[in-house]
């Protein structure tokens, strides 16, 4: 059965330290995102990748977070310096994107989320 | 922008009920996602529904698309303890053209056995 994974599962860091988070996309396709979810906003986008390109990272404070795609195997997202409000549960899904516009796409898979809390 | 808006919020149910849950959206649905989540996991992909009026079952579980694709609704039939978990819609966003989702905050049920 494929899946999207990620690591580490959790991470419990100190503020103004440096954390990534990675993951690996289901083979074959070709978008992956970040999501960051809390209980008081819920799942949010923060960015995303087609073919390995940068799409969108609105959803992300660029000061301080940033997200790569190094190669088709492997996506990260590093927050630096980070700070107590960004303990969440971040999420990386990947799906199959055929449409131009208009419809609906294949379903995103997502991983078990990386948990992370900030102190 | 789009809201995704699901009611109720939390759901407690004897084991062998039926129960429904909402999903309304603020624009047309192009595509409408039910995933499940179970604490300390990924989301799990339920069932799409696409046109208005769409309905598909798995299981004891049926979701439901109206005529206008401005509302959805997720019926589960017999409950289960095994139902457990929180239960997010998610909708295309921009039309379907990027594939990104948008989400509901979910919808968390708990089974009495």
């Amino acid at each position: 059965d494929a899946r999207v994974t990620q690591t580490p599962r959790h991470k419990v860091t100190e503020m103004g330290q440096e954390v990534t988070m990675r993951c690996q996309p289901i083979l074959g396709h070709n978008t992956v995102f970040w999501y960051r979810q809390t209980m008081m906003q819920g799942l949010e986008l923060l960015a995303y990748f087609r073919n390995r390109a940068p799409l969108d990272d609105s959803g992300m404070p660029k000061d301080r977070f940033s997200a790569e795609m190094p190669d088709a195997t492997l996506a990260t997202l590093k927050i630096q310096p980070s700070e107590p409000r960004d303990s969440a549960v971040y999420f990386c899904a990947s799906g199959l994107v055929l449409k131009s516009g208009g419809g609906a796409n294949s379903p995103l898979h997502f991983g078990n989320g990386t948990r992370l809390t900030v102190t | 922008s789009q809201e995704l808006e699901q009611s109720p919020q939390s759901l407690i149910v004897q084991e062998g009920k039926n129960l429904t849950i909402n999903c309304t959206s603020s624009k047309t649905l192009y595509g409408l996602y039910w995933y499940k989540q179970k604490y300390g996991e990924g989301l799990i992909f339920l069932m799409m529904l696409q046109k208005g009026g769409e309905e598909k079952s798995h299981e004891k579980i049926t979701a439901k698309l109206d005529e206008k694709k401005q509302q959805s609704s997720l019926h589960i039939t017999a409950s289960q303890p095994s139902h457990a978990g929180i239960y997010l819609c998610g909708a295309d966003k921009g039309g379907g053209s990027q594939g990104n989702l948008i989400f509901g905050k979910g919808t968390k049920l708990s089974v009495k056995p």
